[in-house]
């Protein structure tokens, strides 16, 4: 079991570019979750999904972010014309339904 | 809103001396309450997971909740300079799924040999 597959581990890009964060649950968990990580904020929740469907997406900023989950296997956190404040370590996070939840190692993103 | 706060910011013990962290909370209606540990660089590890007053042990790591009192702490038997890491707690929605989580600020805890 390799756990939960990040990619890449770092992203560097300009400003206003668009960013893909890519993520691989461990293989039969239902539930996945993204996390943002930063200096001032600390872990936040952004959203999850259960079942490959959307359940709460409440802490995902309105504008530029979204995230989907095509199938089973994956799921994507997608940023449009980043700006320097994105910069952070994006966590995704699997579990079976309320059993204990595998993070990853991370992204890191850089906005230059 | 869960607010989640933990203290000391930072703390430096020796090599098998115990190590107390600790961690308040604001609504005592979660379910679940979690103590992860970040090593520079990598993933959340989960030490301890405790969902009811009292004490919980897992290997050399100790939860005690206090409800009542808003606090979650965590005890490190003997630590090791291995132990050197970043302390999260974590605390649940109380609805929603309990997989769905409040962070602490985290404790920077070093192990001296």
């Amino acid at each position: 079991n390799a756990g939960v597959i990040q990619t890449p581990r770092h992203k560097v890009t300009g400003k206003g570019q668009e960013a893909t964060l890519w993520c691989e649950p461990i293989s039969g968990h239902s539930a996945v979750f993204w996390y943002r990580q930063t200096i001032v904020q600390g872990l936040e929740f952004l959203t999850y999904f259960r079942n490959q469907a959307p359940i709460d997406d409440s802490g995902m900023p309105k504008e530029r972010f979204s995230a989907q989950m095509p199938n089973q296997s994956h799921s994507t956190l997608k940023i449009q014309s980043t700006q320097p404040q994105d910069s952070a370590v994006y966590l995704c996070a699997s579990s079976w339904i309320q059993n204990t939840l595998y993070f990853g190692a991370g992204t890191r993103l850089s906005v230059l | 809103q869960q607010k989640v706060q933990q203290s000391p910011e930072s703390l430096t013990v020796s090599e098998g001396a115990m190590a107390s962290l600790n961690c308040t909370f604001s609504d005592g209606t979660s379910d679940n309450f979690r103590w992860y540990r970040q090593h520079s660089g990598k993933g959340l590890e989960m030490l301890v997971s405790i969902f009811s007053d009292g004490e919980k042990e897992e290997g050399r790591f100790t939860a005690h909740l206090n409800r009542a009192s808003l606090h979650v702490s965590l005890h490190i038997r003997e630590p090791q300079p291995s132990d050197s890491a970043v302390y999260l707690c974590a605390v649940s929605e109380a609805t929603g799924g309990n997989n769905k989580l409040t962070f602490g600020q985290g404790t920077v805890l070093s192990v001296i040999p």
